[in-house]
């Protein structure tokens, strides 16, 4: 069936280091959606990413979308506490309007 | 005011009951959706209707039944819990896709069911 990786899986940090995520789909994917979900919450959407290619930036975080719209990363440069939680990406393959959640980076940092 | 709401938050049970879970969202979306999170974290799409419509139905037993009376609402019921229910479980909403153009999710607090 489709799927949607996230490696690594766990990833511990000092704060102030920096942290990526990667985000792979077994289908080309009409588009990808980043979310983060902290401890004991809910996932809240932070960027989506349309085009081939596409990097996007929100201050410290930087969004990318591969050239075949299989794949994306999510770069957090100096990392802070408030970080801290699981992000997820997910997509439609294309054709289709079901979301596909990868299986999630859970980012802690250390004070 | 809360965007997507849930209730009850928690929810604990016993194997063979049946319960709801409700959903409301006053974003004033079309679209609606139930997703399972189990214990690892993944997040797993179970339903979505549009204008009360169901519109995707993954491969979920039909144990799991959801009922949309209106747009803004979207509630779970569950016959013959079973163990492996227990999971989180997320509402969520979005505007409707447009012109291949899609929305984002707004997520509810979620209902933690426990089955013992």
């Amino acid at each position: 069936g489709q799927q949607v990786m996230q490696i690594p899986q766990y990833q511990h940090v000092q704060e102030g280091e920096d942290f990526t995520t990667y985000c792979n789909s077994s289908t080309t994917l009409s588009n990808i959606q980043w979310y983060k979900q902290r401890p004991g919450g809910h996932p809240v959407f932070l960027i989506q990413l349309v085009k081939s290619g596409e990097v996007k930036k929100q201050k410290r975080l930087t969004f990318q979308f591969g050239e075949a719209k299989k794949n994306s990363s999510l770069h957090i440069t100096a990392t802070q506490t408030t970080d801290v939680g699981t992000y997820f990406c997910a997509g439609p393959p294309s054709g289709t309007y079901k979301y596909i959640f990868g299986t999630g980076t859970r980012l802690k940092v250390l004070a | 005011d809360t965007a997507v709401s849930q209730t009850p938050k928690y929810l604990v049970t016993q194997m063979g009951n049946d319960k709801s879970i409700k959903c409301e969202q006053n974003l004033g979306h079309d679209t609606m959706y139930w997703y399972k999170q189990d214990s690892k974290k993944f997040l797993k799409i179970m339903f979505s209707y549009n204008n009360k419509e169901l519109i995707i139905n993954e491969t979920v037993p039909n144990r799991f039944s959801p009922k949309s009376p209106d747009k803004a609402h979207l509630n779970l019921h569950i016959n013959s819990l079973e163990l492996g229910d227990s999971a989180v479980y997320f509402c969520a909403s979005s505007q409707e896709w447009s012109q291949g153009r899609a929305y984002e999710q707004y997520f509810g607090p979620g209902t933690r069911l426990t089955v013992t």
